[in-house]
This record gives C-alpha cells, structure tokens and sequence, in this order.
C-alpha cells in the first residue's frame, strides 16, 4: 500500500469548491506530519501552494490565492486541500507530499477539471 | 527574485553517466536543504535525493541509491547530483527544489540507446 494515496481525478463546476484528499497509509498518524501541495499544470514545473500540520502552523505560497486552503481529517487520517470558487485557471494536476522516514514523498496526483 | 537553474540534462546510452548542476540565486542558498524531484514523461512526481544545508546529512530515494550522487558547493551557490549506471527508467525532467516556493525549470535526461 503506498505511504500516501490520492484519487486519480476530481471534476467540479466553475464557481464551486474542490476538496482534495490525501490519505496516509494505515500506522502513520496524519496528525505528525506537515503535508505539502503542489499544483501542476501541463509544460509547467511544480508551483508550491501550501503547507499544512495544524491552523497554528501553516503557510502560505508566494502569491497563492486564500481560496486555496488546507486541513486535516483525522478521522480518515487524510490531508486535505480545499479550493473555493474555482476557475478555468485551477484545472491542474495537484500532489501532496509529506517527509517521512528520511525521505520525500509524494502521491500520485489528482487530475482537476473545472467544467 | 528566488531563482533556481537547473543543467546538464542531455541524451545517454544506458549505462552511461551525467552530472546535472543547479545554480541558485535570490536567496541565501547556503541555509537551505535542497533536493532533486523527477517527473518521467507522462507521470507523477518522485523525490530522487535530499542534502542538508551544510551538505552533512544525505538520502536517497531507493530507485537511485548506489547509483547517483548529491552534492553541494555552498561558495557557488549550486548543487550537483552525479548520475551513474543510468537506465532507459530513469528518463525524465530533473528539477532542483526546496519543497516551498524554489522550483527550478527543470532539465531533461534521456535514457536512450
């Protein structure tokens, strides 16, 4: 089972908002790790959204927008990424990524589309 | 402005070797960990190696290790990852990266006979 797991493709309606999961594998508590984003659009590199542990310690991209948000879900041990009155422009790969035992890693991407 | 560059990239026989270099400017390079991420043609991202500010602490990702090497010249501002044994799956775009806002373009290494 992979360390972190995110759906494959997500579609939401402009205006409306886009909740991105990222699950840890089962034995490794959400609740200790920073989880990062990254929105990837296509022929770009990585932008670095935000990072997320508690709403005492988090930040903020450079330039990114408040719409783009994150928080924990304890219950199903997942990161989450919260998009609110989303645009064209969102349609993008987003990745999470978290450092766990000495190493980076990331999930496999969730496909936004805006339609 | 924080910028990251990255060189080196090219086309290589398989089991032949390349030395990529990222040349960083705008910030305070020396302070930072940096790492190299590769994103293979149509795929994910995926972390190849870690350095720590000093360069005293190193990881790898399992996929790399005994194969590539990172390095640091915090005089010049730039990191370095040494690339041996490539094989046809280690084709992909190279970023250097500190995992917040500093994302280089990226350099492509392609694996091919």
């Amino acid at each position: 089972q992979p360390v972190l797991t995110q759906p494959t493709s997500l579609s939401a309606s402009p205006g409306a908002s886009a909740r991105f999961t990222c699950t840890l594998r089962s034995g490794i508590n959400v609740g200790s790790f920073r989880i990062y984003w990254y929105q990837q659009k296509p022929g770009s590199l990585p932008r670095y959204l935000l990072k997320y542990n508690s709403d005492s310690n988090k930040q903020q991209g450079s330039g990114v927008p408040s719409r783009f948000s994150g928080s924990k879900d304890a219950s199903t041990n997942a990161g989450l990424l919260l998009i609110s009155g989303l645009q064209s422009e969102d349609e993008a790969d987003y990745y999470c990524a978290i450092w766990y035992s000495s190493t980076w890693v990331f999930g496999g991407g969730t496909k936004l589309t805006v339609l | 402005e924080v910028q990251l560059v990255e060189s080196g990239g090219g086309l290589v026989q398989p089991g032949g070797s390349l030395r990529l270099s990222c040349a960083a400017s705008g910030f305070s390079f020396s302070s930072y960990e940096i790492n190299w991420v590769r994103q293979a043609p149509g795929k994910g991202l995926e972390w190849v190696s870690y350095i720590s500010s000093s360069g005293s602490e190193i990881y790898y990702a399992d996929s790399v290790k005994g194969r590539f090497t990172i390095s640091r010249d915090n005089a010049k501002n730039s990191l370095y990852l040494q690339m041996n044994s490539l094989r046809a799956e280690d084709t992909a775009v190279y970023y250097c990266a500190t995992f917040g806002d500093a994302w280089g373009q990226g350099t492509t290494v392609t694996v091919s006979s």
